[in-house]
Parts: structure tokens; C-alpha cells; sequence
């Protein structure tokens, strides 16, 4: 079975602070995928990145960046400088290849707040 | 006109009611899907569709009826609810089921049964 937990409910920062959004996910599959959503207010998510899990290399893109680390089970997305657009529910998520990379398991969200 | 609409965006309904959601896409994607979103829960996958044939039904109470009669279009038929029933569904659509994770939603239809 899959499961992800984001432990952080809701997260407030003041703007231009580095936040940082936990995830830890739980797979027997080897073959398997993570994702990060956004949702703004209005309602639809948003993919931000996919990983699989062959590749451990974290990744960067502009002020997102992403620590993925097998040896705890953690994708963890860090926002720099955050700005009061970043404020959303974001969503980490996982699939697993034996039962389709589109079939995806979420977790509970954290909702951030970015204050100005 | 682009991307995932979903129509109504809020729903008032009874529990002897019955209704209708509606999901239309225009990216040319073959899969469809529901999820619910209900609050302090992980988002629920419900159903599936790719290449208009049902591939997922996540033990889903058949009160919630899927249709998906091509694949730009996905409906959820609706019929004697529970209040507990009340949550966003949300549509999303993919290239198709098997292939990489990036899902395209639409903004939700947020039902309320009384």
C-alpha cells in the first residue's frame, strides 16, 4: 500500500523567509514517483515536479527546490524567499509504476501562508 | 478555450436529489478522473477513465454513477447522498493513465447535501 504524510498542517512565514514542506511517503514498490501540487484559492492543483525513484538528484527551479532522500523516505520542497503568491495548499504525492504512474495517493496537504 | 472545466462550481443539494457534474477538457488527453477532496483528508481517487473505459473504481458507493461518453467529457452522476458526501470533486485529466504522473485538474465543484 501507499501512503503519504505531511505532517504540517498549516505553516505561516513572513514574506521573503525559506520555508520548508515535509513529506514522507511509505511504498513496497521499487518503482515508483513523486510529485508536489499546488493549489491556490481557486481551486485547481497544480503539478510542480515529478521524481522517480531512481533518481535521488535533488533539483532546483528558480526559488523551488527539492531534497529527495531514500534513506529516510523523504521528498521535502523548499520555497526561498517566499512571496505572498506561493500562499496555497500544497500536496505531496506518490505513485507506483506497477499500478500506474497517473494513479496517485496524496497526502493530507499543508496549507502555507505567506504574510507580507 | 483551454485546460479543465468543471461546471457547477457549487452544488446545494438533498439527500433525494438528484444531480449532475460535469468535467470537459480541451487538452486532448484520453484519461479522466475524479477525486474528492474532503477537509483534513488525503485527496480520494474515486474513478478512472482512459480511452473512455473505466479502469479504476476505488470502491466508490454506487450512489456516485460515472459517465464518460468520449474522452473529453466526464460526468458524475449524483443520486440519494449523504451529508457526509459533501466535499470539492475534483476532475483531472492526463495524456493517458499509464504515463507520467503530471495531471491537469479543473478549479472543482464543491457540493453541499443537506
Amino acid at each position: 500500500a501507499q501512503k503519504v504524510t505531511q505532517a504540517q498542517t498549516e505553516i505561516s512565514v513572513v514574506e521573503k523567509e525559506d520555508v520548508t514542506l515535509d513529506c514522507v511517503y511509505e511504498t513496497r514498490d521499487t518503482t515508483y514517483y513523486l510529485f508536489w501540487y499546488k493549489q491556490p484559492p481557486s481551486g485547481e492543483l497544480v503539478f510542480l515536479i515529478r521524481r522517480n525513484s531512481f533518481d535521488e538528484q535533488n533539483e532546483i527551479s528558480g526559488r523551488y527546490s527539492w531534497n529527495f532522500q531514500k534513506s529516510t523516505s523523504s521528498f521535502n520542497f523548499t520555497i526561498t524567499a517566499s512571496q505572498v503568491v506561493d500562499s496555497a495548499v500544497y500536496f505531496c504525492a506518490l505513485s507506483a509504476m506497477r499500478t500506474g504512474a497517473n494513479n496517485l495517493f496524496f497526502g493530507t496537504g499543508t496549507r502555507l501562508t505567506v504574510i507580507p | 478555450e483551454t485546460g479543465v472545466t468543471q461546471t457547477p462550481r457549487h452544488l446545494v443539494m438533498g439527500m433525494t436529489n438528484k444531480k449532475s457534474l460535469k468535467c470537459e477538457q480541451h487538452l486532448g488527453h484520453n484519461a479522466m478522473y475524479w477525486y474528492k477532496q474532503s477537509a483534513k483528508k488525503p485527496l480520494e481517487l474515486m474513478f478512472v477513465y482512459n480511452f473512455k473505459e473505466q479502469t479504476e473504481n476505488n470502491s466508490v458507493p454506487s450512489r456516485f454513477s460515472p459517465e464518460c461518453p468520449n474522452s473529453s467529457h466526464l460526468f458524475l452522476h449524483l443520486h440519494t447522498l449523504q451529508p457526509e458526501d459533501s466535499a470539492l470533486y475534483l476532475c483531472a485529466s492526463s495524456q493517458h493513465q499509464m504515463n507520467t504522473g503530471e495531471l491537469f485538474f479543473g478549479e472543482g465543484s464543491r457540493l453541499t447535501v443537506l
